[in-house]
C-alpha cells in the first residue's frame, strides 16, 4: 500500500523567506508524486508532478520539488514566499494505476 | 474554473436523510473520482469510475453509492446520513496519460452539513 507523510501540519514563514514543505512517501513500486495546493473555499490545483523523468521538478508559481529515492522524499520549496502563497498544500502518491493517496496537508501561513 | 463542475456547492440536511451530489467532468475526461475531505481524516478516496464502469473503490461506506452515466457525469448518493458525514466532497476527473501518471483535475467541492 502507498502512503504519504507530510511533516508539520502548519508552517509559518515571513514574506520573502524560503518555503520548505516536507513530504515522505512509501511505495512498493516506482511512484508518481504530486503536489497540490488548495486555496480557501476552492478545490485542489496541481502545482507539479514527478513521473520518473528529471528528479528536480519545476511547477507553477515558482515552486519546485526534488525527488530523492534514497530518502523517499519529495519536499516542496520556493525561494521567496509571497503573501499569495498562503494556502493548504497536499502531497500525493500514485503508482499510475491506483487513485491518488494524499497526505494530511500542510497549512502555509505567510507573515508580512 | 477547472472545468469540473460540482453541484450543489452547499447542502444542509438532517440526520437520517439522503442526498445526491452531482459532478460533470472536464470535457474529454473519462475517469471520475470522488474524495471526502474532513478535518480529522483529511482527503479520503471514495470511488473511481472509468467510462461508466467502477474502476477502484476506497473507503466508501455501504450507505454511500455512486454511478457514472453514459454522458460521463457522475452522482454520489449518501443515505442514512450521520453527523460524521459532514464534510467537503470533491469530484475529480482525468484522462489517462501515456506515462501512466493520471493528473486529477478537481472541482470546487460540495460542502455537506448534517445537523
Amino acid at each position: 500500500a502507498q502512503s504519504v507523510t507530510q511533516l508539520g501540519s502548519h508552517v509559518s514563514v515571513s514574506e520573502g523567506a524560503l518555503v520548505l514543505l516536507r513530504c515522505n512517501y512509501s511505495s512498493s513500486v516506482p511512484p508518481y508524486l504530486f503536489w497540490y495546493v488548495q486555496y480557501p473555499n476552492q478545490g485542489l490545483q496541481l502545482l507539479l508532478k514527478y513521473t520518473s523523468a528529471a528528479t528536480l521538478v519545476k511547477g507553477i508559481n515558482g515552486f519546485e520539488a526534488e525527488f530523492k529515492k534514497s530518502e523517499t522524499s519529495f519536499h516542496l520549496t520556493k525561494p521567496s514566499a509571497h503573501m499569495s502563497d498562503a494556502a493548504e498544500y497536499f502531497c500525493a502518491v500514485s503508482s499510475g494505476n491506483t487513485p491518488l493517496v494524499f497526505g494530511k496537508g500542510t497549512r502555509l501561513s505567510v507573515i508580512a | 474554473d477547472s472545468g469540473v463542475t460540482q453541484t450543489p456547492k452547499h447542502l444542509i440536511t438532517a440526520t437520517g436523510q439522503r442526498v445526491t451530489l452531482r459532478c460533470s467532468p472536464r470535457s474529454g475526461d473519462l475517469s471520475v473520482y470522488w474524495y471526502q475531505q474532513s478535518l480529522d481524516q483529511g482527503l479520503q478516496f471514495l470511488i473511481q469510475y472509468y467510462n461508466g464502469e467502477e474502476r477502484a473503490k476506497g473507503n466508501i461506506l455501504e450507505r454511500f453509492s455512486a454511478q457514472q452515466f453514459p454522458d460521463l457525469h457522475s452522482e454520489l448518493n449518501l443515505s442514512s446520513l450521520e453527523l460524521g458525514d459532514s464534510a467537503l466532497y470533491f469530484c475529480a476527473s482525468s484522462v489517462p496519460t501515456g506515462s501512466g501518471a493520471n493528473v486529477l483535475t478537481f472541482g470546487a467541492g460540495s460542502r455537506l452539513t448534517v445537523l
